[in-house]
């Protein structure tokens, strides 16, 4: 799988969009890119996920570049129960494996 | 109804000891899964298994156990414990192998060795 490169921390301002960068510069042509997100003490929970076109859930938007080397996850209207660890993921058709993550920290 | 269930939440118990996780999933997934959480926070595979096969053994120490009577459970058994075996302990599914459409988490197993 390939290797994600996240910002260890994010600040955000309650009501502001979130965006979280990550970069995955050697994904492969089968992989998927992935977001979860570990809200302190739970388990991880899915967000969305995306092959090359933008994605958009209930939860959340992935943008992934033309050249697929780069995603962002975008919250639009953070709150403070965004606050989480949020992890990007590239996977072909294999158990996830969970980097270091981007700390999330939605304030008021 | 919780989709993944973990019993129990958490766990004390002392070096030497022999115990079990048990997890559940209703939601009619096919593989399931164990991941451990260090203190470090790092969340690793530990084993997946399909429709109660073996499918993934992360070069896990054999105290580890995993046992899957169907394929909705997957159970943990872990011997002879250690204080290195301290974490959170979680389980997962998903409807296949290749995890596509997203894993679901249970809540996690707060293991304490001391």
């Amino acid at each position: 799988d390939a290797k994600t490169t996240q910002p260890p921390s994010m600040d955000c301002a309650e009501g502001r969009a979130a965006n979280l960068p990550c970069n995955h510069s050697t994904i492969s042509g089968n992989e998927y890119v992935y977001w979860y997100r570990q809200i302190h003490s739970q388990g991880p929970q899915y967000i969305i996920h995306g092959l090359k076109n933008n994605e958009t859930n209930e939860m959340a938007s992935l943008i992934i570049t033309e050249d697929r080397k780069s995603s962002t996850l975008i919250l639009p209207h953070a709150t403070l129960r965004d606050t989480a660890v949020y992890y990007c993921i590239v996977t072909g058709y294999s158990t996830l494996t969970f980097g270091k993550g981007t700390m999330l920290l939605v304030s008021p | 109804d919780t989709a993944v269930s973990q019993t129990p939440k958490y766990l004390v118990t002392q070096m030497g000891n022999d115990k079990s996780i048990k997890c559940e999933q209703n939601l009619g997934h096919d593989t399931m899964y164990w991941y451990k959480q260090d203190s470090k926070k790092f969340l690793k595979i530990m084993f997946s298994y399909n429709n109660k096969e073996l499918i993934i053994n992360e070069t896990v120490p054999n105290r580890f156990s995993p046992k899957s009577p169907d394929k909705a459970h997957l159970n943990l058994h872990i011997n002879s414990l250690e204080l290195g075996d301290s974490a959170v302990y979680f389980c997962a599914s998903s409807q296949d192998t290749r995890g596509g459409r997203g894993y679901t988490f249970g809540s996690g197993t707060r293991l304490t060795v001391v």
